[in-house]
């Protein structure tokens, strides 16, 4: 089976801008997870989706916003862009697990955003 | 408020030897804990798991020991390769939640020398 794919896999924007990064889960799972990952602060959780629905959320301003479509792939906006979301973005796949509950990730190889 | 810790930024260990990793939480909550590798520019790549209704978990030179009552966590690496330096994190969820959200440590560098 194919992996996590993202794209694109390196991005430079401006200051104010808007940009949108993609992710093509894993055959198969339906979960996709959002992470953060910058050398401050580490992996941050943004947020989830299953089944086009968005299941929780992390502690992102507004501006960070995202969806996911019928065939599980899923996007990911940054409005407004700032100095601060230079960041490596990860988008993790899952399974539904027997009991309802979310299996082990599986992480992409990110896409490296910087701001200018 | 960091929930997992990793509290050693770094290891070196020879080639050959044992790497031992440990993690520490602070929610009682979590009830699901992994184990990812990860090199510069990548994605985290999985390693190994354990649920909180066990206390080991093995797999090949891997093997995560889990103590629920010290909320401790440790990843064993036997016998350490050069192959293995890279980025550790330990990451926990409360899986039975259905939230699909992982807390991470912030890492533990490891360089196995040859």
């Amino acid at each position: 089976k194919a992996g996590v794919t993202q794209t694109p896999r390196y991005l430079i924007k401006t200051r104010g801008q808007q940009v949108t990064l993609s992710c093509s889960p894993i055959s198969g799972h339906r979960s996709v997870s959002w992470y953060q990952q910058t050398p401050g602060q580490g992996l941050q959780f943004l947020f989830e989706y299953f089944s086009e629905t968005q299941r929780n959320k992390g502690n992102f301003p507004g501006r960070f916003s995202g969806r996911q479509f019928s065939n599980s792939r899923s996007e990911m906006n940054v409005s407004t862009l700032e100095l601060g979301d230079s960041a490596l973005y990860l988008c993790a796949s899952s399974l539904e697990g027997r009991h309802g509950s979310t299996d082990t990730q599986y992480f992409g190889p990110g896409t490296r955003l910087t701001v200018l | 408020d960091q929930q997992v810790k990793q509290n050693s930024p770094s290891l070196s260990v020879q080639e050959g030897r044992i790497s031992i990793l440990n993690c520490d939480y602070t929610n009682s909550m979590f009830d699901y804990f992994l184990w990812y590798k990860k090199y510069p520019a990548e994605g985290p790549t999985f390693l190994i798991s354990i649920s909180s209704i066990k206390d080991k978990n093995e797999d090949g030179r891997f093997t995560v020991f889990l103590n629920k009552s010290a909320k401790h966590l440790s990843l064993h690496i036997v016998p350490s390769q050069p192959g293995d330096s890279a980025v550790y994190f330990c990451a926990a969820s409360r899986r039975s939640s259905n939230t699909g959200k992982l807390i991470f440590g912030q890492g533990t560098t490891l360089q196995v020398k040859p």
